[in-house]
């Protein structure tokens, strides 16, 4: 079983729809993070919790909201979802102690599509 | 101008060559950098990461640093079609809530056989 897990991996939906990105980790990590990647601009930060206390935006945040439910888990929602938020969503982990902080573990990926 | 910056490619090379990728970062005050790798269709995997000025070796990469350039690059030796991918640099810059991972937009490595 894969240490980062996205569900779903695949959703095609239409505008002004709720969608919600969940991802679990097994790695034992306080830190989490979702991504988003268009063609071409690589990754972007959209949210990270450094634990389940604590949550911060990052660089796109806008359209986008996110629970941490415990320290495994991390949801990411769009609450109206609109078609500029088709992309490739991928969650990911790391370790919060030194250098470890960059080693990011990713899950294979939520490949969604707003019509 | 953007936070780290690569060059998108396609770099095309024939096998058995030497790729040589290349990152540029505006922060001065970085100390860690990295490198992933992405497969077509796949999530990010780490592959080098490096924190002091000079090269560091693992295998067929070769990882360079230089911050006083605000450099960093990888070469890949005896590249082969295996390697083909995108390369995604990343650094580590200072931000209000700590240091954060930022990723260029990747370049495109094409092993031609």
């Amino acid at each position: 079983d894969a240490d980062v897990t996205q569900t779903p991996r695949n959703r095609i939906t239409k505008t002004g729809k709720r969608i919600m990105l969940e991802c679990s980790q097994t790695k034992g990590h306080d830190r989490m993070y979702w991504y988003r990647q268009d063609p071409g601009l690589g990754l972007q930060l959209i949210y990270y919790s450094f634990d389940v206390k604590d949550i911060n935006k990052g660089e796109i945040s806008d359209g986008y909201s996110v629970s941490r439910q415990a320290q495994a888990k991390f949801s990411l929602s769009l609450e109206s979802a609109i078609p500029n938020q088709t992309a490739l969503y991928f969650c990911a982990t790391s370790d919060s102690t030194g250098r470890a902080t960059g080693e990011l573990f990713f899950g294979e990926g939520s490949r969604l599509t707003v019509l | 101008q953007k936070e780290v910056e690569q060059n998108s490619g396609p770099l095309s090379v024939p096998e058995g060559a030497i790729a040589s990728l290349n990152c540029t970062y505006s922060d001065r005050g970085s100390q860690s950098f990295f490198w992933y790798r992405q497969y077509s269709g796949k999530s990010p995997e780490l592959i080098m990461s490096i924190y002091s000025n000079g090269d560091k070796e693992d295998g067929r990469f070769t990882a360079q640093l230089n911050k006083a350039s605000q450099y960093v690059s990888l070469l890949i030796r005896d590249s082969q079609p295996s390697d083909s991918a995108t390369y995604l640099c990343a650094v580590n810059i200072n931000r209000n809530a700590g240091n954060m991972l930022t990723f260029g937009g990747g370049t495109r490595l094409m092993v031609k056989p």
